[in-house]
């Protein structure tokens, strides 16, 4: 059973450009989550999807960023007009989203932005 | 939202002696606490975690102890090797969101 995938590792880009990020989840997953980890930092959730829906995006700057997880393919994390400051690690996760209790969530290896 | 703490922010320690670090956080709702260990440049995976309803669970030399009515959690490891250096995170979960503490970064001198 793969993990979490997700692509690319690791990503270039010049301020004004946009950056796709792609996840998919674990096999039989359906629920992704979305953080951003600055350098020497913990963590911090950006959003919460379910497949074809946004169920909290608190986190995500209202602003040039916008995410998606739509019936066929991956989940995306879009950035528009890119500026260094969103140089960062973007990692997915994803859950089973069973009822029953606290969801485990597996952690896919991140794609590093660089923004030039 | 959550506020959570880890502290101390950087622990060194002699191969074979424990480390313990511990995180407190302000949120009564949460109800999962896992730890995560991170090494540079890779995805934080999941070492221990705990449910609300234990206080205390054990895996080989690592074990995690919950404090409700306190609100923090503690991380020890017991006989500390080399191959335990790495960055850790504790972030405990309320409803599906994770609330990461800003890390410890640990060091264990051979």
């Amino acid at each position: 059973n793969a993990g979490v995938m997700q692509n690319p590792r690791h990503l270039v880009r010049r301020r004004g450009q946009e950056a796709r990020l792609r996840c998919s989840p674990m096999k039989g997953h359906s629920h992704v989550y979305w953080y951003r980890q600055l350098p020497e930092e913990g963590l911090k959730f950006m959003v919460y999807l379910q497949k074809e829906n946004i169920i909290d995006e608190s986190g995500m700057p209202k602003e040039r960023f916008s995410a998606e997880f739509p019936k066929e393919g991956p989940s995306i994390l879009r950035i528009q007009q890119v500026v260094r400051g969103d140089s960062a690690a973007y990692f997915c996760a994803s859950s089973t989203g069973l009822a029953g209790g606290p969801d485990e969530q597996f952690f896919g290896p991140g794609t590093r932005l660089t923004v030039l | 939202g959550e506020n959570v703490e880890q502290h101390p922010s950087t622990l060194s320690v002699q191969e074979g002696d424990s480390a313990v670090i511990k995180c407190t956080y302000s949120d009564s709702a949460s109800n999962y606490f896992p730890w995560y260990k991170q090494e540079l440049g890779k995805r934080p995976q999941l070492i221990i975690d705990i449910r609300s309803n234990v206080g205390e669970k054990k895996d080989q030399r690592i074990a995690v102890t919950l404090n409700k009515t306190a609100k923090h959690f503690s991380l020890h490891i017991t006989e500390t090797q080399p191959v335990d250096s790495a960055v850790y995170f504790c972030a405990p979960l309320n409803d599906y969101k994770l609330s990461f503490g800003a890390g410890t970064t640990v060091t264990v001198r051979a």
